[in-house]
């Protein structure tokens, strides 16, 4: 089992802010990380796939990094409509697991 | 486009079983690998099994393997996800997700409350 550690688990920023979660893989999964943004009561939604590749339609300020163990999701000019909970999620082997979430709240 | 329509909320007994639909739309479910996530209240988001199109196999999260049964049935293009031997800590939205490795669609959930 892969096991992965996302941090913080909340994160209190303004609107503006730069945000970075990370994700660290317990081995090696090259780039195969997906990140999902969720809002209360609805499902996850797929922001970015293979660690850096954006989803169609996701804005630009989302962006993702890394390779092998250590993955970041970054977020250059926080929008109102981003405060939401996030989650990396590993598609590398099975069982496919995912990140503890990391909550983006209005500071 | 997929869609993914899940089935209604369902209120079940500790023991009981409960059988979650998610029927599919805009690709046939012979093209798709589904899987199955659970989110307790308040709590992150849990794989409890999917498609390995590598294998051809149903894989199931060990912690619920025994209980959960995940079927197609291809004529209607419907995935089943049965869990069994139910208790409180079930309670859960259950989605039903699927893509090209990753999960680039998802139902909407369905609210599985578990309650004497």
């Amino acid at each position: 089992v892969i096991w992965m550690t996302q941090s913080p688990s909340l994160l209190s920023a303004s609107t503006g802010d730069r945000v970075i979660i990370s994700c660290r893989m317990s081995q090696g999964i090259s780039s195969y990380l997906a990140w999902y943004q969720q809002k209360p009561g609805k499902a996850p939604e797929l922001l970015i796939y293979a660690a850096s590749t954006l989803q169609s339609g996701v804005p630009s300020r989302f962006s993702g990094s890394g390779s092998g163990t250590d993955f970041t999701l970054t977020i250059s000019c926080l929008q109102s409509e981003d405060f939401a909970t996030y989650y990396c999620q590993q598609y590398y082997s099975f069982p496919r697991t995912f990140g503890q979430g990391t909550k983006v709240e209005i500071k | 486009q997929v869609q993914l329509v899940q089935s209604g909320a369902e209120v079940k007994k500790p023991g009981a079983s409960v059988k979650v639909s998610c029927k599919v739309s805009g690709y046939t479910l012979t093209e798709l690998s589904m899987h199955w996530v659970r989110q307790a209240p308040g709590k992150g988001l849990e794989w409890m099994g999917g498609f390995d199109p590598e294998d051809g196999e149903t894989i199931y999260a060990q912690k619920f393997q025994g209980r959960v049964t995940m079927t197609e049935d291809t004529s209607t293009d419907t995935a089943y996800m049965e869990l069994s031997s139910l208790r409180s800590e079930d309670t859960a939205v259950y989605y039903c997700a699927t893509g090209p490795s990753r999960f680039d669609y998802w139902g909407q959930g369905t609210l599985v409350t578990v309650s004497s």
